[in-house]
């Protein structure tokens, strides 16, 4: 069973950069029918597509936060990271991890993390 | 970018009732249309894709139907697992991925 698992510090000041990394284990980030991205939820609202990463390393972007946001991906130790530059209160959220089927027709988010909260606050 | 709406906000239903949620496009987003569940503190899990295919593991109690800009997912016979709240989301244009803001699925 495929699991997906972030980790990475709960809070961060503001002005600073947020790091989180998904561990994926139960199969391979290499496959090459799925993308690998992140997805965050403010507390108590709705979800918020980040962007997604190949294992190839090609990766697409939320336009409205691809200034500050880098997606990364390591096959070695089957792993793919998030980086937020420049936060503020306004980034605090549930951040998931998840992958993304790449098939035509579907293009559907089929497995995801639990989350992890990450506080912007000095 | 691509305005998912739902509604209701909020519906109450009994147990073994039937709940019907709506979902709309900001334009035609074809069956490129993709329903989740998410119950407190968990992680949404994938109900529906291409608008009306369960994906794998999923009771046939849900179903989706809809295509262009108007989609409806049913449950069928609510069971006490299912109140939760439930989005939807298009891939039809991207980036970016959008999602509805949701519809919080409760004990009437």
């Amino acid at each position: 069973q495929l699991q997906l698992q972030e980790s990475g510090p709960g809070l961060v000041k503001p002005s600073e950069t947020l790091y989180l990394t998904c561990n994926v284990s139960g199969g391979s980030i290499s496959s090459s029918s799925y993308y690998w991205g992140w997805i965050r939820q403010p507390p108590g609202k709705g979800l918020e597509w980040i962007g997604s990463i190949y294992y190839s390393g090609s990766t697409y972007y939320n336009p409205s936060l691809k200034s500050r946001v880098t997606i990364s991906v390591d096959t070695s130790k089957n792993q793919f990271s998030l980086k937020v530059s420049s936060v503020t209160a306004a980034d605090t959220a549930v951040y998931h991890c998840a992958r993304r089927v790449d098939d035509y027709g579907n293009y559907s988010f089929d497995y995801w993390g639990q989350g992890t909260l990450v506080t912007v606050s000095s | 970018e691509i305005v998912m709406t739902q509604s209701p906000v909020t519906l109450s239903v009994s147990p073994g009732e039937r709940a019907t949620l709506s979902c709309r496009a900001s334009q035609s987003v074809s069956s490129n249309l993709a329903w989740y569940q998410q119950t407190p503190g968990q992680a949404p899990r994938l109900l529906i894709y291409g608008a009306s295919t369960r994906a794998t593991g999923i009771p046939a109690r849900f179903s989706g139907s809809g295509s262009g800009t108007e989609f409806t997912l049913t449950i069928s016979s609510l069971q006490s697992e299912d109140f939760a709240i439930y989005y939807c989301q298009q891939y039809n244009n991207w980036p970016p991925f959008t999602f509805g803001p949701g519809t919080k699925v409760g004990i009437k």
